[in-house]
C-alpha cells in the first residue's frame, strides 16, 4: 500500500509569486485535506476535498485554492505569496468524508519559504 | 468541534507507561476522540482514536471517562523513539477538517 507523497519537499519563493504544491493520496483514499503548520505551532486546517468538490475550508484567504483530480490526488496553489505563508504545508488523505469516522494519513510535507 | 486542552509538555523513563491527559469538556455526542503524534519535522501520524469505549491497539491505549469530558492516551512501554509531540482532537464524523492545538512536548528519558 502507497502512502501519502508530496512534491516537492522544499520551496524557495519570493513575496509576490505563485506557488503550487502536489500530493498523492494514499491508495483506497478519496478525500484530501490541506494544513499550514507554522513553526512551533500544530497544523491549521486550510481545505478538504472529496470526489473533486471543495468540502469545506478553514480561515484562510481565497488565494489560497485547490484541485483534487479523478485519481483524488490533489494540488494546493497560493497566489501572491507573503512572508507569513512561510510554513510547512501537509496534506493528508482519509477514506471518506461520509458518515463513518475515519482516521488521516499525512504526507512528510513541503516546506515552503518566502523571501 | 470542540476544543481540547492538554498540559504543554510531560517526560517520561524509557520503559514506563506515559500518560497523556486531554480534556474536552464542551464535546457533543457524535464526536470522536483522535490522537496523532509529530516526530520532529514529519508529517504528524495517527495514533488511534474512539468514540465513547475503550479502544487499544499496537501503538496505544485509549481511556475515555464515562462522561466523555476526558481522555488519556497511555504509551505502554515508552521508548526514546515516542519523543514526540502529541495532539488530541475532538471531532464529529469527519476528522478531516479538525485545526490541531499546540498539543503535548513527550520527552523520553533514558
Amino acid at each position: 500500500e502507497t502512502g501519502v507523497t508530496q512534491s516537492p519537499t522544499h520551496l524557495i519563493k519570493t513575496r509576490g509569486q505563485q506557488v503550487t504544491l502536489r500530493c498523492s493520496s494514499q491508495s483506497g483514499h478519496n478525500t484530501v485535506s490541506w494544513y499550514q503548520q507554522a513553526l512551533g505551532q500544530g497544523p491549521q486546517f486550510i481545505f478538504q476535498y472529496y470526489r473533486e468538490e471543495e468540502n469545506g475550508r478553514g480561515n484562510f484567504p481565497p488565494r489560497f485554492s485547490g484541485l483534487q483530480f479523478p485519481n483524488y490526488s490533489s494540488e494546493l496553489n497560493v497566489n501572491a505569496l507573503e512572508l507569513d505563508d512561510s510554513a510547512l504545508y501537509l496534506c493528508a488523505s482519509s477514506r471518506s468524508a461520509g458518515q463513518a469516522s475515519y482516521e488521516q494519513y499525512f504526507g512528510p510535507g513541503t516546506r515552503l519559504t518566502v523571501t | 468541534d470542540a476544543k481540547t486542552t492538554q498540559p504543554t509538555s510531560m517526560d517520561c523513563a524509557e520503559g514506563r507507561a506515559a500518560n497523556l491527559p486531554c480534556n474536552h469538556s464542551t464535546i457533543s455526542g457524535n464526536e470522536y476522540v483522535y490522537w496523532y503524534r509529530q516526530i520532529h519535522s514529519q508529517g504528524p501520524q495517527y495514533i488511534i482514536h474512539g468514540l465513547k469505549n475503550n479502544e487499544t491497539n499496537e501503538m496505544a491505549s485509549l481511556i475515555i471517562t464515562e462522561d466523555r469530558k476526558s481522555s488519556t492516551l497511555i504509551l505502554p512501554h515508552a521508548t526514546l523513539r515516542d519523543t514526540a509531540v502529541y495532539y488530541c482532537i475532538v471531532s464529529s464524523t469527519n476528522a478531516g477538517k479538525s485545526t490541531f492545538g499546540d498539543g503535548t512536548t513527550l520527552t523520553v528519558k533514558p
